[in-house]
């Protein structure tokens, strides 16, 4: 069965550094999604991305995010100086159509 | 923003019986709606959605009723059996009109426990 995957599953990083969070969609999907969640808290959208830009974004993405398909497969979300409060879970999602959106199992983003 | 609420966080349920899990929401641009289960440490999974033109979908065990007026949808998990010990998220998504997005706006969650 088709998944979608997600690297690192962990990541830890200090204050003020850079991360990038991968996702691997399923190989014939079009629109892309990153999601969140902070624990104890809800899963929330940050941005999607179909043809080769972003189609919304929520408040939560500001300049410190930023999304992008480099080699055509790979979908990344990168947070260019990190801070406490972005520790979380990150989701990437993917979809054919419309009709349901597929996760990979997350990466846990920890921020010291 | 609540634009997605369940208002029961957790749920349990005998093996054998029927869950009932409930979600409300209130911005009536919505015309698509999901249920995701998810395990600790994974990501959601899909389990059953349906459009505003319907007010049920059945799927194996699984029924989720779309009552327009009260703004109200719920899963039907019948029979329930332990291995349906998860977290449920019920999820809402505009999708008429011309935006490429199929943006999901999750509820809290309610976690529900089949005793066997």
């Amino acid at each position: 069965e088709p998944e979608v995957t997600q690297t690192p599953s962990h990541q830890v990083t200090q204050m003020g550094q850079e991360v990038i969070l991968r996702c691997v969609p399923i190989s014939n999907h079009l629109y892309f999604y990153w999601y969140r969640q902070i624990l104890g808290q809800k899963v929330e959208f940050l941005v999607s991305f179909y043809n080769n830009e972003i189609s919304e974004k929520s408040e939560i993405f500001d300049d410190q995010f930023s999304v992008e398909r480099p080699d055509g497969s790979n979908f990344t979300l990168k947070i260019r100086s990190t801070k406490l409060e972005d520790s979380a879970m990150y989701f990437c999602a993917t979809e054919l159509t419309f009709t349901e959106a597929f996760f990979g199992q997350g990466t846990r983003l920890t921020v010291v | 923003d609540q634009q997605v609420k369940q208002n029961s966080p957790s749920l349990s349920v005998q093996e054998g019986r029927i869950s009932i899990l409930n979600c409300d929401y209130t911005n009536s641009m919505f015309d698509y709606f999901l249920w995701y289960k998810k395990y600790p440490a994974e990501g959601p999974t899909f389990l059953i959605s349906i459009s505003s033109i319907k007010d049920k979908n059945e799927d194996g065990r699984f029924t989720v009723f779309l009552n327009k007026s009260a703004k109200h949808l719920s899963l039907h998990i019948v029979p329930s059996q332990p291995g349906d010990s998860a977290v449920y998220f019920c999820a809402a998504s505009a999708r008429g009109g011309s935006s490429n997005t199929g943006k999901l706006i999750f509820g809290q969650g309610t976690t529900l426990q089949v005793k066997p």
